[in-house]
């Protein structure tokens, strides 16, 4: 069954600094992999996603995330923390097979110090 | 607005009440899901649906929980009897194509409070 951990539910960084939230999964298939970033009192929105073309996935805000199978992990990360970047970062697998139910993880809460 | 709509943003019931939550996807998207977030938890699935069939509803509640999307008009999720251990916020997401590596985007979700 797929399943996604996220290290740390709360994390907290400079302006200026770099991003980097921890995302590891389990998955008996070839998983595809997502980031979407939640602000308070909204929806989800689509950072980038992984479906098994290039390891190295950029997405908007400046966001990048990689892909290693070896790790099986998939961090978020971004060279230099803005102060609108503070919000609630969930890492989300597909379930398997050719549904695109998501299974998440409990959620990164990004604040950034000025 | 192309975007994912929900409505209502905001809803209080009483115990024992219903609740229905709408959901319209995005112009020509024909498949939906159903996430709920509990507070300090991600979204767990409950159920997807395309045009006037159930695909997958393993994350539903077996009792007092039901979704439809049929032909003509929003998809909705209906609550009865509520209690507050339903009290959360359900989101919908809409889809193209259902496919694994499809994105899937999210409308603005119904906080839901049971009193």
């Amino acid at each position: 069954a797929q399943s996604v951990t996220q290290l740390g539910s709360h994390v907290s960084v400079s302006e200026g600094a770099l991003v980097l939230l921890r995302c590891n999964y389990s998955s008996s298939v070839p998983p595809y992999l997502f980031w979407y970033v939640q602000y308070p009192n909204q929806g989800l929105q689509l950072l980038l996603k992984y479906t098994s073309a290039a390891t190295l996935v950029k997405g908007i805000n400046g966001f990048e995330a990689e892909f290693k199978k070896s790790e099986t992990s998939f961090h978020l990360t971004k060279p230099s923390a803005h102060m609108s970047d503070a919000a609630e970062y969930f890492c989300a697998v597909t379930s398997g097979g050719s549904q695109g139910n998501l299974i998440f993880g409990k959620g990164t809460k990004l604040s950034v110090k000025p | 607005n192309a975007g994912v709509m929900q409505n209502p943003r905001h809803l209080v019931r009483r115990r024992g009440q219903e609740a229905r939550l709408r959901c319209s996807p995005m112009k020509g998207h024909s498949h939906v899901y159903w996430y709920r977030q509990l507070p300090e938890e991600g979204l767990k699935f409950m159920v997807y649906l395309q045009k006037e069939n159930i695909i997958d509803e393993s994350g539903m509640p077996k009792e007092r929980f039901s979704a439809e999307f049929p032909k003509e008009g929003p998809s909705i999720l209906r609550i009865q009897q509520v209690v507050r251990g339903d009290s959360a916020a359900y989101f919908c997401a809409s889809s193209l194509l259902g496919a694994s590596t499809d994105t899937q985007y999210f409308g603005p979700g119904t906080r839901l409070t049971v009193l």
